[in-house]
């Protein structure tokens, strides 16, 4: 079975643009989760999608978003670049339900640099 | 609030040296416990995983065994390797509509001399 996909791997923008970094589960897996990893602040979740819903959610602020599609791929977005947005953004796929809902597989993350 | 505690690092080993690295978690309700290990430049990779009182999780010989009493859930290892070198992070998954939500700790990172 394919792990999970992230794209791209590496980003780097300037302050105040918008970014959209892709994800693609394991294959039968309908939840999306996504973390922000900074050297400060550590792993942080940021939300989780099952079956196209948003169903938890961190704290951060709006200008994070993200969707989830027929097919389970996610897609997030960050809107109006700040300098403290650069971090590994990870994306973990799970069944999503049954007792292994909460077992998470991750992929390899997306760099983000915001100059 | 849920969170998870481990102890500082780096810790630094030789070869075949015993490994514990501390793991503490505060929780409502009936928790999963989890370590992940995340080598350079990569993702996080599940190393084992734990999901009621007492179960011991396994791996790669890293165990790992889920104390309620003490509310701690520490990594073990018999004899490291210089493979072993990476960032462990214990986490927990709380059971109640947050299926999808990890709470991690801060991280360890080993290092292990030949």
């Amino acid at each position: 079975k394919a792990g999970v996909t992230q794209t791209p791997r590496y980003l780097i923008k300037t302050r105040g643009q918008q970014v959209t970094l892709s994800c693609s589960p394991i294959s039968g897996h309908r939840s999306v989760s996504w973390y922000q990893q900074t050297p400060g602040q550590g792993l942080q979740f940021l939300f989780e999608y099952f079956s196209e819903t948003q169903r938890n959610k961190g704290n951060f602020p709006g200008r994070f978003s993200g969707r989830q599609f027929s097919n389970s791929r996610s897609e997030m977005n960050v809107s109006t670049l700040e300098l403290g947005d650069s971090a590994l953004y990870l994306c973990a796929s799970s069944q999503g339900t049954g007792s292994s809902y909460n077992e998470q597989f991750f992929g390899p993350g997306t760099r983000l640099t915001v100059l | 609030g849920d969170s998870v505690t481990q102890m500082e690092g780096p810790v630094t080993l030789s070869e075949e040296a015993f490994l514990t690295i501390n793991c503490t978690y505060t929780a409502t309700g009936y928790p999963s416990l989890f370590w992940y290990v995340q080598y350079p430049g990569e993702g996080l990779q599940l190393l084992l995983k734990a999901t009621k009182a007492d179960d011991k999780g396994s791996n790669k010989g890293f165990e790992a065994t889920y104390r309620k009493e003490t509310t701690s859930f520490h990594l073990e290892k018999g004899s490291v390797q210089v493979s072993d070198s990476a960032v462990y992070f214990c986490a927990l998954s709380v059971e109640y509509n947050q299926g999808g939500k990890l709470i991690f700790g801060q991280g360890t990172e080993l290092s292990v001399k030949p």
